[in-house]
């Protein structure tokens, strides 16, 4: 069973199009997370959930929207795709430790899904 | 926010030779993970080093806190070895990554 799952493996649309990629995880960990690897390899958060909540939001442009329905899946919602927004985007997930919004530093090894990469047209 | 540096960005290496990536990082950190990322663009972990020294086959990986770096050993190093290896610390919730070191292992 793969751990951290996220599909499509490839998208391929048109500029202006809407589009979603769909994360879920089998690890039962709290926080999940969206990153995004442009063209020079650089990986880059983009927004991390904790249990459902929202914890980090950088600053991504708001045509970006993540929805997590429960703690194992967070879905990344495009709108208004742009040339620009072509890369890889890669789901993680890592648990968090109890008490508080900071997980305990050694609970806290992310794991990576296979990543979809989306080009625009 | 915290700077990770690795060096060196890219590397040739023969089959068979050793090497070792370098990650420096420019404020304390509670975690610290190495990952390769293949040729089809995966993202493996290799190791979870916040501190010390770790090993698992041909790779150990050394993490001095105190002095913010982390080194990563390639020894006899294949060709499935090839990819960028990246470096990444934790701060709040997310990794923050290095722009990586460059791997090509030729025959």
């Amino acid at each position: 069973d793969t751990a951290v799952s996220q599909t499509p493996k490839y998208l391929v649309t048109q500029m202006g199009n809407d589009k979603s990629i769909k994360c879920e995880q089998n690890l039962g960990h709290d926080t999940m997370y969206w990153y995004k690897q442009d063209s020079k390899k650089f990986l880059k958060i983009m927004f991390s959930y904790n249990n459902k909540e929202l914890i980090i939001n950088e600053t991504v442009p708001n045509r970006f929207s993540p929805k997590s329905p429960d703690k194992a899946h967070l879905n990344l919602h495009i709108n208004s795709l742009e040339l620009g927004d072509s890369a890889v985007y890669f789901c993680a997930s890592s648990p968090v430790g109890t008490g508080g919004l900071l997980p305990y530093a050694q609970e806290n090894i992310q794991y990576f899904g296979a990543g979809t990469r989306l080009s625009v047209l | 926010g915290i700077q990770v540096e690795q060096s060196p960005p890219d590397l040739i290496l023969q089959e068979g030779a050793n090497s070792t990536l370098r990650c420096n990082f420019s404020d304390s950190v509670n975690n610290l993970q190495w990952f390769h990322q293949n040729p089809w663009g995966q993202l493996i972990n290799l190791f979870y080093i916040p501190s010390g020294t770790k090993q698992n086959g041909r790779l150990s990986a050394t993490t001095v806190a105190t002095e913010r770096y982390s080194l990563l050993y390639i020894s006899s190093s294949q060709t499935t070895d090839s990819g960028v290896y990246f470096c990444a610390v934790v701060t709040g919730y997310a990794l923050n990554f290095g722009k990586g070191t460059s791997l090509l292992v030729t025959p």
